[in-house]
């Protein structure tokens, strides 16, 4: 069975600050990962993606991950932090069998203090 | 841009009382799921479907809970019986491919069960 764990169910972080959101996943097999953003009474947005082409992987809103199959890590970041990035930020894994069902993580809920 | 769509986007029922969550995937897609999010927790994966049957489900898709694709447009959930503690955010999701495992989601549906 897959996990996900997200350490830090909260975040604050000052406006032009580095963001780092940390995930960590189990798998039997080589993952999909993926990190979603949902602001508040709205639904799921992807982020980005990683599907087994480059470890270091970019997203929209710039945000970028970097896949560490040693460390089963998939760690999202931001260089600098802007208000609008406020929001709970969602880890996920899939398996690569015909269902790809997402199994989620408990969310980090990120405050951005100005 | 092509989106998933869910109504209505909040229901309140009566405990025991039936009901439809109704969906519309993106129009190419192949594969739809359910999931739900109750409030303060993770989202958790209910059912998935493709070719017109449930391809995975979890323990909480049980008897009170059906999936149908009535028309090959609408993909539709609908709980017999609704208990307090189906009271959640019942999001919607699609793909196109199963090479491809990006799902998206649509909006929710908040169902809250008085």
């Amino acid at each position: 069975a897959q996990s996900v764990t997200q350490l830090g169910s909260h975040v604050s972080v000052s406006e032009g600050a580095l963001v780092l959101l940390r995930c960590n996943y189990s798998s039997s097999v080589p993952p999909y990962l993926f990190w979603y953003v949902q602001y508040p009474n709205q639904g799921l947005q992807l982020l980005l993606k990683y599907t087994s082409a480059a470890t270091l992987v970019k997203g929209i809103n710039g945000f970028e991950a970097e896949f560490k199959k040693s460390e089963t890590s998939f760690h999202l970041t931001k260089p600098s932090a802007h208000m609008s990035d406020a929001a709970e930020y969602f880890c996920a894994v899939s398996d690569r069998a015909a269902g790809n069902k997402l199994t989620f993580g408990g969310g980090t809920r990120v405050l951005v203090k100005p | 841009e092509p989106e998933v769509t869910q109504t209505p986007s909040h229901q309140v029922t009566q405990m025991g009382q039936e009901v439809i969550l109704r969906c519309v995937p993106i129009s190419n897609h192949l594969y739809f799921y359910w999931y739900r999010q109750i409030l303060g927790q993770k989202v958790e994966f209910l059912v998935s479907f493709y070719n017109n049957e449930i391809s995975e489900k979890s323990e909480i898709f049980d008897d009170q809970f059906s999936v149908e694709r009535p028309d090959g447009s609408n993909f539709t959930l609908k709980i017999r019986s609704t208990k307090l503690e189906d009271s959640a955010m019942y999001f919607c999701a699609s793909r196109v491919l199963h090479s491809d495992p990006e799902a998206f989601f649509g909006q929710g549906t908040r169902l809250t069960v008085v």
